[in-house]
């Protein structure tokens, strides 16, 4: 079985222009949650959707917006980029609303650089 | 203060020996806990969840301890293969899928 997948793997952008990621969960999972990790720090949740709505958002500001379709994938979407969202951009799936025991499934990541 | 804080790494140990890694998470409705592993440049890989009674898998044991909000990590005769990024992970349950990650702690198991 497929994990997480990802796309693109790389990313070279200019500031001021918009991005999307695209993010594909385990067959059977429903729940697809995005983190954001910079060099040297743990993951920040962005946003979590379950059943094509939105569950969770994390601290970012409104540039950043996401959705999820009826196959249950996903896509992140950054406008008006800043250097400072230079980072690796990780999709997790899950079966379920994750918390109790809906463990979390990481893609390989989009890793994105803002020039 | 970060909500989950993790020893400063990075660990650099002889292979065969045993590390421990210490995590405290100051939000005391936290409720799923969890160790992630990460390779460097890769996605981090759950290692294993963390139950208040322990729990252990094969050279692996979590501890953890909701009284002191204190959770730990023990390799026992370490491996080469072991060196990677150890995440301390929380979820408070109350607000579904957001996983609250410590900085993580670098392990470098060295022959």
């Amino acid at each position: 079985d497929a994990g997480v997948t990802q796309s693109p793997t790389h990313l070279i952008k200019t500031r001021g222009q918009h991005v999307t990621l695209r993010c594909s969960p385990i067959s059977g999972h429903k729940s697809v949650s995005w983190y954001q990790q910079v060099l040297g720090q743990g993951p920040q949740f962005i946003f979590q959707y379950y059943e094509k709505e939105e569950r969770g958002r994390g601290n970012f500001p409104d540039r950043f917006s996401a959705r999820q379709f009826p196959n249950y994938s996903s896509e992140l979407n950054v406008n008006a980029l800043l250097l400072g969202d230079s980072a690796l951009y990780l999709c997790a799936s899950s079966l379920g609303l994750a918390g109790g025991t809906y463990e979390q499934y990481f893609g390989p990541g989009t890793r994105l650089t803002v020039t | 203060r970060k909500e989950v804080e993790q020893d400063p790494g990075p660990f650099n140990v002889p292979e065969g020996a045993t590390v421990a890694f210490n995590c405290t998470y100051s939000n005391s409705a936290s409720q799923s806990f969890f160790w992630y592993r990460q390779d460097c440049r890769k996605e981090p890989k759950l290692l294993m969840s963390v139950y208040s009674s322990g729990n252990e898998d094969g050279r692996f044991t979590a501890q953890l301890n909701r009284a002191s909000q204190y959770i730990s990590l023990l390799i026992r005769d370490s491996k080469l293969s072991d060196s990677a990024t150890y995440l301390c992970v929380v979820n408070r349950g109350n607000q579904g899928g957001k996983l609250i990650f410590g900085q993580g702690t670098e392990l470098s198991v060295k022959p």
